[in-house]
């Protein structure tokens, strides 16, 4: 079983940020945060992974809370094109990607 | 970096007949992953490849699904005896170590039809 949750689906208006939450209040001290997404029908996309430290990158930037016990998704200027289902995986070494449902994002001309 | 590539996109079959996918990592890339997904559903691990050897096995990978990776470059999936229930996407997937993670690089998918 996933070990996270995620709400099932959220909108979001066309420039505003979108932050997708999850939680994941089991996880274990070496367990990372992935986030991936998947737009119909195509493999799904790396975004962003961290341990606890706050991340950065060209996509998009995550929030770990001090307790570690859940996490936020920020794309801060969504489009059209970032409609998709965002997943939230935690992952410790030698452990495989668990898939939860995801969050459907609908992102609103 | 040309990305993880799957072939066929698209497969139709009949029930009872033998598939086979292919998938090619990035190069350098020494970890390789199969999932399947269906309909609505998050993908669901198969198996995964160190090199060439074969190092976990889902119990969703049953006896007539089997797996390579000959010379730790590309791998085959092969369905015998398909059913019905067997139609979904396959996902393969490859990685490598970065520091203490391995992220995930995943392919377009083949995605099977059973009729």
């Amino acid at each position: 079983d996933a070990k996270t949750t995620q709400p099932p689906s959220m909108d979001c208006a066309e420039g505003r940020a979108a932050n997708l939450p999850c939680n994941h209040s089991t996880i274990s001290g070496n367990e990372y945060v992935y986030w991936y997404r998947q737009i119909h029908s195509q493999g799904p996309q790396y975004i962003i992974h961290g341990l606890k430290n706050n991340e950065t990158n060209e996509m998009a930037s995550l929030i770990i809370t001090e307790d570690r016990k859940s996490s936020t998704l920020i794309l801060p200027h969504a489009t059209l094109r970032d409609t998709a289902v965002y997943y939230c995986i935690v992952r410790g070494y030698g452990q495989n990607f668990v898939f939860g449902p995801g969050t459907r994002l609908s992102v609103l001309p | 970096d040309t990305g993880v590539s799957q072939d066929p996109r698209h497969k139709i079959t009949k029930r009872g007949q033998n598939v086979t996918f292919r998938c090619d990592p990035i190069s350098e890339h020494n970890r390789l992953y199969w999932y399947r997904q269906t309909l609505g559903q998050g993908p669901e691990f198969l198996t995964y490849f160190q090199n060439e050897a074969q190092l976990e096995k889902s119990r969703l990978l049953s006896d007539r699904f089997s797996a390579e990776r000959p010379k730790g470059s590309f791998s085959t999936l092969e369905i015998q005896r398909t059913e019905q229930g067997d139609s979904a996407m396959y996902l393969c997937a490859s990685s490598k170590r970065t520091g203490s993670s391995y992220e995930q690089y995943f392919g377009p998918g083949t995605r099977l039809t059973v009729t």
